[in-house]
């Protein structure tokens, strides 16, 4: 066990729907991450939040944003849904900024499946 | 290019070395990492190698890494039924301040019994 929890752990709606997966960091971790794990895409950084504060973006659609709460906890919310966001979502977090070995520790996931 | 780049299956049996290989993009990146996923189940990190190491070792785990080639090797020795899972290589790219991991396309690693 990581230490970080995600919500719900299945989740499953229509095209053109909107979703938030929700994330609870590890307890005195400050940065959270969200990834994408698709078969075709593999595993994709989509952003970074530090503090409450976006840090680093990577693939993220515009149609996806998130936030980081003053508790700590982010939420990722995917909007107007597509067949292809169908994918595993991942949370990791890590004690600080992100920089060198700061090391990520991952949730279990949030499998989204699109019909 | 982008892409981090990783062999798909590798098959060992019990007992021999595993060997799993990654090319990297990014001459820059200070750390690189291994990380390993069990079926329905998130990463974890198992290692990671400083850019002006050449060798690291934990235990079972040996990390090799080659900078002029951009190339970075996992040997799990004496490999056992639970390392079955799948093996990724991430790097960290630095643009303009920020950070960003890029994981490579993951191996996944089959032992027989």
């Amino acid at each position: 066990d990581s230490g970080v929890t995600q919500t719900p752990k299945h989740l499953i709606t229509a095209t053109g729907q909107r979703v938030t997966l929700r994330c609870s960091p590890r307890s005195g971790d400050l940065s959270v991450y969200w990834y994408q794990q698709s078969l075709d895409q593999g595993l994709q950084f989509l952003i970074q939040y530090y503090n409450g504060e976006e840090r680093a973006k990577g693939n993220i659609l515009e149609r996806f944003s998130a936030q980081q709460f003053p508790d700590l906890h982010s939420e990722l919310n995917l909007s107007s849904l597509e067949l292809g966001d169908s994918a595993l979502y991942f949370c990791a977090s890590s004690a600080a900024s992100g920089s060198g070995a700061d090391t990520q520790y991952f949730g279990p996931g949030t499998r989204l499946t699109v019909l | 290019g982008e892409d981090v780049e990783q062999s798909l299956f590798l098959s060992v049996r019990e007992g021999d070395s595993s060997v799993i290989n990654c090319t990297y993009t990014d001459s820059s990146s200070t750390y690189l990492y291994w990380y390993k996923q069990e079926p329905g189940a998130g990463l974890q990190l198992l290692t990671y190698i400083f850019s002006n190491m050449d060798m690291k070792q934990d235990q079972r785990l040996t990390v090799l890494l080659n900078k002029k080639d951009k190339h970075l090797s996992l040997r799990i020795a004496d490999t056992q039924t639970g390392d079955s899972a799948i093996y990724f290589c991430a790097e960290i790219r630095t643009t303009s301040g920020t950070y960003k991991y890029i994981f490579g396309t993951g191996t996944r690693l089959k032992v027989l019994a």
